[in-house]
């Protein structure tokens, strides 16, 4: 079993629609990180928590870490919003990565 | 955005060749790191380094060896590529090893091996 499981694998929605992707993990951590990835490769880092609620723009990241659990979420999404999400937790030395939630927006 | 360059972007070579890709920092960060991203798994870390000269092994070590003589510079090798070794590779820079320091990305090097 993956330290790090996200879901969905994938996710298509229609142009307005409410997002949510979910990351859970079980090792201990000092923070997690949501990060994204579009097309052509380069990854950004969109959010860094370890408690609470984090926004930024239309994006909200959460954190529960007594559920040792978090959720992106995207408000009135739009087709550019369409990346490889990923979420990865970091320990004291390093991080480990879930295996990434592909959302396309059609518009 | 971070100033981190790879190169090369991509890269074909046959099996049993030799491979250098290279990560090139202008932030003067302390911590380096090679990853490789394969369909159906995350970001995996190969090796990483705390500091010129000092590096240490990831979770898939194997077959890769690293080297770091100068701070902005951080080398992976494979002595002799396998098929197993094709993949997408990001090097990352950060200021520490945890929290609070984001690590930011480079652009990737996709490397095929035939």
């Amino acid at each position: 079993k993956n330290e790090v499981e996200q879901s969905p694998q994938n996710l298509t929605a229609q142009e307005g629609e409410f997002i949510t992707i979910n990351c859970s993990y079980s090792v201990g951590i000092s923070a997690l990180h949501w990060l994204q990835q579009h097309p052509g490769g380069g990854i950004v880092s969109l959010f860094m928590l370890s408690s609470g609620k984090k926004k930024h723009g239309r994006l909200i990241a959460t954190i529960n870490i007594q559920e040792k659990h978090s959720s992106l979420h995207i408000t009135a999404s739009h087709p550019r919003d369409s990346a490889v999400y990923i979420c990865a937790v970091r320990g004291n030395n390093d991080m480990r990565f879930g295996a990434g939630t592909r959302l396309t927006v059609k518009p | 955005d971070a100033g981190i360059t790879q190169s090369p972007r991509h890269k074909v070579t046959e099996t049993g060749t030799p491979v250098t890709l290279r990560c090139h920092q202008t932030e003067n960060h302390r911590y380096m790191y090679w990853y490789r991203q394969d369909p159906g798994h995350g970001l995996r870390l190969i090796h990483y380094s705390y500091g010129v000269k000092d590096t240490d092994k990831g979770e898939v070590s194997d077959g890769y060896s690293v080297s770091r003589s100068k701070t902005e510079d951080f080398l992976l090798t494979l002595e002799s590529a396998t098929s197993s070794q094709t993949s997408v590779y990001f090097c990352a820079i950060s200021e520490g090893p945890g929290q609070p320091y984001e690590q930011y990305f480079g652009p990737g090097t996709r490397l095929t091996v035939t």
